[in-house]
């Protein structure tokens, strides 16, 4: 099975401040990488796809990039409602098999 | 927009049967272009794939959760539904339904989540 680990595992930035997180995946997985954010109460909300497609309605603050086994989530400037638990998610087709990182708990500094 | 919304006991006895359903709205469950997932959240941990199920009545499951999961669908209801035998209290967690892309494996409509608690 592919394993992914995220990194860090909680973080604390300031507002307006570049927020980067890092999904290593434990083979390649090409561009099969989601990424979620979760607030608390709430189910997670789909923000990047494909490694680096934004989701329709997502600021463009948010972006991703990588392929293979490394990949890199960033908020360009942080706002206060980006508080929250963000999570990568890997898949394989052939058969289905989808997997998510430990996630990124995002606190205000 | 398309509203998923679980439905099910919230406590489950240690050993015995949880069984969840979710009901999609706004859209038709045999779109064939996507797939129906179950999806759970251990609290305090990250979150866990259980399984998918198609409407043809295909499903894939996590190997770690097969043999006590089943995962069904009733297209006439506009509903999937989630079994799991011999709960125990590691089954405790936020349960969530949502809608899978065929071609990206990505997760776009969730449900709220149901918390499901195993206890006597």
């Amino acid at each position: 099975d592919i394993q992914m680990t995220q990194s860090p595992s909680s973080l604390s930035a300031s507002l307006g401040d570049r927020v980067t997180i890092t999904c290593q995946a434990s083979q390649d997985i090409y561009t099969n990488l989601n990424w979620y954010q979760q607030k608390p109460g709430k189910a997670p909300k789909l923000l990047i796809y494909d490694a680096s497609n934004l989701e329709t309605g997502v600021p463009s603050r948010f972006s991703g990039s990588g392929s293979g086994t490394e990949f890199t989530f960033t908020i360009s400037s942080l706002q206060p409602e980006d508080i929250a638990t963000y999570y990568c998610q890997q898949y394989d087709s052939l058969p289905p098999r989808y997997t998510f990182g430990q996630g990124t708990k995002l606190e205000i500094k | 927009q398309v509203p998923l919304q679980e439905s099910g006991p919230g406590l489950v006895k240690p050993s015995q049967t949880l069984s969840l359903t979710c009901t999609v709205s706004g859209g038709s469950i045999s779109s064939g272009a996507y797939f129906w997932s179950w999806i759970r959240h251990h609290p305090g941990k990250g979150l866990e794939w259980i399984g998918n199920i198609y409407d043809s009545g295909s499903t894939y499951y996590n190997p770690s959760l097969k043999s006590r999961v089943t995962i069904s669908i009733d297209t006439s209801k506009n509903q999937f539904s989630l079994k799991m035998t011999s709960v125990t209290a590691a089954d405790t967690a936020v349960y969530y339904c949502a809608r899978g892309d065929f071609g990206e494996g990505y997760f776009d409509y969730w449900g709220q989540g149901t918390l499901v608690t195993v206890s006597s």
